[in-house]
């Protein structure tokens, strides 16, 4: 099982700001089968980007995400006060164990 | 417009089982890969189970491997998880979710696992 560790646990920013949220995994494997979910309080998750950089409908060009091999990392290049959530990278694959990392909370002040 | 309805979630003693149902609408359900995900109530998402659009390939995580089962009617758009053997740490918000990956989720069913 590819294990994912996401950092930081909190991020606190001013609107404006640009948010940096890392995902490193325990073994290598193809960042095309690499994902990011938003998640706010009381609400199901949503798609933000998938295949490592490809962003999913509707999501905003602010959202963005790179990476390979072990490190991947979504940004927000100007976070804004409804960026306010929870983030989580997500590892998936054909016939493969599928894992979520353990999530970064995004606060906005 | 895509829907995702689970039902199923009930209050359920250890060691007893439950049966999840996600009934869908909007989309063609024969074409999707569909999953099962869990979140414990303050906690992460947890991933638990994926189907392949015909059925033929399944996944399990380790956590709940050999006790529960999922499954899928292409005739009727549902998708099943069978829950044997619960645990109280098996209590979470349990979501049914489209796609490769999870492209939508739907609202999610609570089950509660307790004496």
């Amino acid at each position: 099982e590819i294990v994912l560790t996401q950092s930081p646990d909190t991020l606190s920013l001013s609107p404006g700001e640009r948010a940096t949220l890392s995902c490193r995994a325990s073994q290598s494997f193809r960042s095309s089968y690499l994902a990011w979910h938003q998640q706010k309080p009381g609400q199901a998750p949503r798609l933000l980007i998938f295949g490592a950089s490809r962003r999913a409908s509707g999501i905003p060009d602010r959202f963005s995400g790179v990476g390979s091999g072990t490190d991947l990392t979504l940004t927000i290049s100007r976070v804004e006060p409804e960026d306010s959530a929870i983030y989580y990278c997500q590892q998936y694959g054909s016939s493969v164990q599928w894992t979520f990392g353990q999530g970064t909370k995004v606060e906005i002040k | 417009q895509v829907h995702l309805v689970e039902s199923g979630g009930a209050l359920v003693k250890p060691g007893g089982s439950l049966r999840l149902f996600c009934e869908t609408s909007g989309f063609n359900f024969n074409d999707y890969y569909m999953s099962w995900i869990r979140q414990a109530p303050g906690k992460g998402l947890e991933w638990l189970s994926t189907i392949s659009s015909s059925g033929s390939s399944i996944s399990y995580a380790d956590s709940v491997k050999g006790r529960f089962s999922i499954s899928r009617d292409n005739a009727k758009s549902s998708l099943y998880l069978q829950m044997n053997s619960l645990r109280v740490e098996d209590t979470a918000l349990y979501y049914c979710a489209r796609g490769y990956p999870t492209e939508f989720w739907g609202q999610g069913t609570l089950v509660t696992v307790s004496s």
